[in-house]
């Protein structure tokens, strides 16, 4: 029941910046975008969230469109330790569980 | 400070068993999450336990369950072990209220059942 569709892989060299889409049509106006990320076998990591405004963070960066039906992650200079599946998920203040779709498979090479 | 720590990190079990496993959240969150990943399912949501009491659950069997204790230590329960239940089970913790609900997943527990 994930509310986002992101594309199912991207490759982005290292050094440049990596561009990640998520379109989330049906948000509602008390929900929030959420970005994590999963490196292999390990546990989703927590990377930003934002309402309306864009986020940015040590991390990434988080635009999100006026609209608020898509936003994009922006990792400024991706490295070979961003490769992970990154999960956008849109949660309400009052839902207490995340949603996760498939993800974004970004994998960066040298 | 200390992430949320699982225990143990690998398990195998038997077909008709039980398990338990356990989650200590970031010393001051209240709110305890368990999650199923599978590779054909994805990441799948269990049940959010704040204060000790379960605030939401997901779309799983009565095998599954959980308790949250009063020190905010989370263990889930398994019983009557399917093959179907090998899976990485991953627990997170938050604050568990407002805005803010970033949450912190531990490395998860790796259950085999043969």
């Amino acid at each position: 029941d994930a509310k986002t569709t992101q594309p199912t892989s991207m490759d982005c060299a290292e050094g440049r910046a990596a561009n990640l889409p998520c379109n989330h049509s049906t948000i509602s106006g008390n929900e929030y975008v959420y970005w994590y990320r999963q490196i292999h076998s390990q546990g989703p990591q927590y990377i930003i969230h934002g309402l309306k405004n864009n986020e940015t963070n040590e991390m990434a960066s988080l635009i999100i469109t006026e609209d608020r039906k898509s936003s994009t992650l922006i990792l400024p200079h991706a490295t070979l330790r961003d490769t992970a599946v990154y999960y956008c998920i849109v949660r309400g203040t009052n839902d207490y569980k995340l949603s996760f779709g498939a993800g974004t498979t970004v994998t960066v090479r040298a | 400070k200390a992430g949320v720590t699982q225990t143990p990190r690998y398990l195998i079990k038997t077909r008709g068993q039980q398990v338990t496993l356990s989650c200590s959240p970031i010393s001051g969150h209240r709110s305890v999450s368990w999650y199923q990943q599978t590779p054909g399912q994805g990441l799948q949501f269990l049940f959010e336990y704040f204060s000790e009491t379960q605030r939401n659950k997901g779309n799983f069997p009565g095998r599954f369950s959980g308790r949250q204790f009063s020190n905010s230590r989370s263990e889930m329960n398994v019983s009557t072990l399917e093959l179907g239940d090998s899976a990485l089970y991953l627990c997170a913790s938050s604050w568990g209220t407002g805005s803010s609900g970033e949450a912190f997943f531990g490395q998860g527990t790796r259950l085999t059942v043969v």
